[in-house]
């Protein structure tokens, strides 16, 4: 089992420009949650896909805008880059019913804006 | 005031010391308890979880919640060199099914 795994891992983009990052669950999970983590920080809570559908959204813009594909993998999408978009974005998987007590992450994409 | 605090250290130990990491919070609601090593520029590793109240020990590893202060800790006994990380502390309403974090405490245990 490859666990959860996401790509590119790291990315350079210029400001104003739009990101695709992608992530595959971990085999068996149907629920994926995207988090940002700027360095030094924790991870905060971008929005949560389940069914195809945005379930959950933390407080971020509406430039943040996501995917879940019949397979159960994810993109996130972010237009008009800002500097502070700067950070490393980090997939979780999981069950539906369990969710909490066994999110699964992978290593994460490191974007840095410029 | 965050609903998840948590001291950024960094804390240094001696190899084979034991290490106390802590965090509070203040939703009541909260009633899974996370903690999650991060090693650098890798992704969040789930250590252990705790429901509700109460102690849970996983080999080195023990984990307390005590929801009438709104204060969970970790202790890791034997603390190794390989157990340098950050660590971080993470909540979920169970309904909610989103985690709220704390920053993490960045460790370093020196052989």
């Amino acid at each position: 089992d490859a666990g959860v795994t996401q790509s590119p891992t790291h990315l350079i983009k210029t400001r104003g420009q739009q990101v695709t990052l992608r992530c595959s669950p971990k085999s068996g999970h149907d629920t994926v949650s995207w988090y940002q983590q700027a360095l030094g920080q924790g991870p905060q809570f971008i929005f949560q896909y389940y069914e195809e559908e945005e379930r959950q959204r933390g407080n971020f813009p509406d430039r943040f805008s996501g995917h879940q594909f019949p397979n159960y993998s994810s993109e996130l999408n972010v237009n008009a880059l800002l500097l502070g978009d700067s950070a490393l974005y980090l997939c979780a998987s999981s069950l539906r019913e369990v969710w909490g007590t066994e999110a699964f992450f992978g290593q994460g994409t490191r974007l840095t804006v410029v | 005031q965050k609903e998840v605090e948590q001291d950024p250290g960094p804390l240094s130990v001696p190899e084979g010391a034991i290490v106390s990491l802590n965090c509070t919070y203040s939703n009541s609601a909260f009633q899974y308890f996370m903690w999650y090593r991060q090693y650098s520029r890798k992704g969040p590793e789930l250590l252990m979880y705790t429901y509700s109240s109460g102690n849970k020990e996983d080999g080195r590893f023990t984990a307390q919640v005590d929801k009438s202060s709104k204060y969970i800790s970790l202790f890791i006994r034997d603390s190794q060199p390989s157990d340098s990380a950050t660590y971080l502390c993470a909540m979920d309403a169970g309904n909610n099914r989103k985690l709220i974090w704390g920053l993490g405490t960045s460790l370093a245990v020196n052989p």
